[in-house]
């Protein structure tokens, strides 16, 4: 049973423009959530975070939105860099649980 | 570099064989955990410590796993009677208590024969 998940194995988009990464959940337990980018060969790296008593957290060009009623965090990348081309994963936390549950991830691809 | 390490980077085994990885936290963190991540998904949680203590273990950790943190401080987790289906990054991530943020290492990948 995946509890979270991103449905789009991959996305182009083209440097400048905007990123926009999808997630979804289905545990209405969670209520913290965070992306974490991951380049070949390496660990993941924590990107930005979202708490569920909030609808958004910007961080720079990284933006993450969350609607709660829908049960899905979408993060926004603007602009985007070809540095930015990676595999993000959405993960979520439940209260009072600090172990993630991450989803599949989308891999990014800025063309330059 | 004060990061997390692990350490072997890649572990090429024949099944039926021992394992053991170690995995050195950010010094001031009393959380650590492991994940598991195979081809196409996401990390899986395994286990994870707050000190020396295992505080949660996943239906994934069957008993040819296990996991020690002896004195708070490094980790190792060992799989006994490797099976192909073994074959994974084994990645391990501490945090401080409390917080929500988990630092990860550079994973240890494992091949099974």
């Amino acid at each position: 049973d995946q509890q979270v998940k991103q449905n789009s194995p991959s996305l182009s988009v083209q440097e400048g423009r905007i990123s926009i990464l999808n997630c979804d959940y289905t545990n209405s337990m969670f209520d913290y959530f965070l992306w974490y980018k991951k380049y070949p060969a390496e660990g993941p790296t924590f990107l930005i975070s979202i708490s569920s008593i909030k609808d958004k957290n910007e961080d720079g060009r990284f933006t993450v939105f969350l609607n709660k009623s829908a049960k899905h965090l979408s993060l926004h990348i603007v602009p985007s860099q070809p540095g930015d081309s990676a595999v993000y994963f959405c993960a979520a936390s439940a209260r009072g649980t600090y172990k993630y549950i991450f989803g599949t991830g989308t891999r990014l691809k800025v063309l330059a | 570099d004060t990061g997390v390490s692990q350490d072997p980077r890649h572990k090429i085994t024949k099944r039926g064989q021992n394992v053991t990885f170690r995995c050195d936290p950010i010094s001031e963190h009393n959380r650590l955990y492991w994940y598991r991540q195979t081809l196409g998904q996401g990390p899986e949680f395994l286990t994870y410590f707050q000190n020396e203590a295992q505080l949660e273990k996943s239906r994934l950790l069957s008993d040819r796993f296990s996991a020690e943190r002896p004195k708070g401080s490094f980790s190792t987790l060992e799989i006994q009677r490797t099976e192909q289906g073994d074959s994974a990054m084994y990645l391990c991530a501490s945090s401080l208590e409390g917080s929500y943020e988990q630092f990860f290492g550079p994973g240890t990948r494992l091949t099974v024969l």
